[in-house]
């Protein structure tokens, strides 16, 4: 199993272009998160997902989108990217209330936008 | 609302030295309690964790009781090497409702010198 994986590792961007982050994990999980990390402010949710085709906001979800169109696969989306959101991005997974509450991170991206 | 709140950083000490990362949180019912590690360049990894109350986890050397009397849940080693240099995480997550989200502490950085 690879766990969770994220595409790309890293991405320099100007400002007001988009662009997807991807994640991907192969161990069935249900859940799905988007968190960015930022120096002195820990971990902040984006955005999350229940299962396949449902997405909801989290703590900072301004600016940013999401898709859980395959079960396997949860999809972060910058449609104008603004300097702020120069960030660390971190992708989890973890399988649904009532078994394990262990959240699988992936490798992260880190996110550079001029 | 829910919160946890750790110990600032960054803690530095000597090898074989005795570590400890205070963490205590605030939450409705009971939460289940976690200590998440991220290596320098890495994704956040499950360390230790701990579901209900007097429970301890373990894991590498590393130890936490949960202590509801205090609303704490302390992180403790006897004696630290150079390859425990990352930062921990303290974290919970509450039994409130099906969309169950991780809540983390700012994160403590650990730098531990030979």
């Amino acid at each position: 199993n690879a766990g969770v994986t994220q595409t790309p590792k890293f991405r320099v961007l100007k400002t007001g272009q988009s662009m997807t982050l991807l994640c991907a994990q192969d161990m069935n999980h249900e859940y799905m998160y988007w968190y960015r990390q930022d120096p002195g402010m820990g971990l902040r949710l984006i955005h999350y997902s229940v299962g396949e085709g449902t997405t909801a906001k989290g703590e900072v979800p301004d600016g940013y989108n999401v898709s859980r169109l395959k079960k396997q696969n949860f999809l972060l989306g910058l449609e104008s990217a603004a300097p702020s959101q120069t960030s660390v991005y971190f992708c989890a997974s973890r399988t649904r209330p009532g078994g394990q509450d262990t959240q699988y991170f992936g490798p992260g991206t880190r996110l550079t936008v001029l | 609302g829910d919160s946890v709140t750790q110990m600032e950083g960054p803690v530095t000490l000597s090898e074989e030295a005795f570590l400890t990362i205070n963490c205590t949180y605030t939450a409705t019912g009971y939460p289940s309690l976690f200590w998440y590690v991220q290596y320098p360049g890495e994704g956040l990894q499950l360390l230790l964790k701990a579901t209900k109350a007097d429970d301890k986890g373990s894991n590498k050397g590393f130890e936490a009781t949960y202590r509801k009397e205090t609303t704490s849940f302390h992180l403790e080693k006897g004696s630290v090497q150079v390859s425990d240099s990352a930062v921990y995480f303290c974290a919970l997550i509450t039994n409130a409702g099906n969309n169950r989200k991780l809540i983390w502490g700012l994160g403590t950085s650990l730098a531990v010198n030979p």
